[in-house]
């Protein structure tokens, strides 16, 4: 079974300092791990993918995110946040077992203060 | 746009009538997938299609929900009888599989139903 935890419901941070989202997944495969972004009234964006190659992922706007086995985390950074970064960020994992079904965490709220 | 696109994108409804919402996937693309989203929670996995096949469905769709794709194409969602329970977001999402090993969801925007 897999299943995803994100650690922080609500982030706020200045326009230009660093954001920080965390993630820790379970997983009885070799998992593939993904962070979504939805804006309101949009749909669910891909920001970055992890999929068993290197374990730091880039991905658009700026966003990077670590594979850490041994923690079982995937946590989301960018070094300098934009005010369109605010939005809900969803922490995904799916497993290579034929569905390839994606299991979202609950979201963690980013606003960014001026 | 050739992306997924869903119908209608906002839908409200009395409590015990019967709704359908529509997905048109990305047009090469042979899975489909539905998902729930209620309010302040991440997506739930509702059911998938590969081609006109369901292949899996979630425990939480009870009896009152029905899905097809009938022509391996557009699929529709219904849910009878509905509920306050009911509302949420309901999202779409198609991939083209097994063209990688992690088979990447691209999202529609949603039906949002509210049951009053």
């Amino acid at each position: 079974a897999q299943s995803v935890t994100q650690l922080d419901s609500h982030v706020s941070v200045s326009e230009g300092t660093p954001v920080l989202l965390r993630c820790n997944y379970s997983s009885s495969y070799s998992p593939s791990l993904f962070w979504y972004v939805q804006h309101p009234n949009k749909g669910l964006q891909l920001l970055l993918k992890y999929t068993s190659a290197a374990t730091l992922v880039k991905g658009i706007n700026g966003f990077e995110a670590e594979f850490k086995k041994s923690e079982t985390s995937f946590h989301l950074t960018k070094p300098s946040a934009h005010m369109s970064d605010a939005a809900e960020y969803f922490c995904v994992v799916s497993e290579p077992s034929g569905d390839y079904k994606l299991s979202f965490g609950a979201g963690t709220t980013v606003t960014v203060r001026a | 746009d050739t992306g997924v696109s869903q119908d209608p994108r906002h839908k409200i409804t009395k409590r015990g009538q019967n709704v359908t919402f529509r997905c048109d996937p990305i047009s090469e693309h042979n899975r489909l997938y539905w998902y729930r989203q209620t309010l302040g929670q991440g997506p739930e996995f509702l059911t998938y299609f590969q081609n006109e096949a369901q292949l899996e469905k979630s425990r939480l769709l009870s009896d009152r929900f029905s899905a097809e794709r009938p022509k391996g194409s557009f699929s529709t969602l219904e849910i009878q009888r509905t509920e306050q329970g009911d509302s949420a977001m309901y999202l779409c999402a198609s991939s083209f599989f097994p063209r990688d090993s992690y088979n990447e969801q691209f999202f529609g925007p949603g039906t949002r139903l509210t049951v009053l």
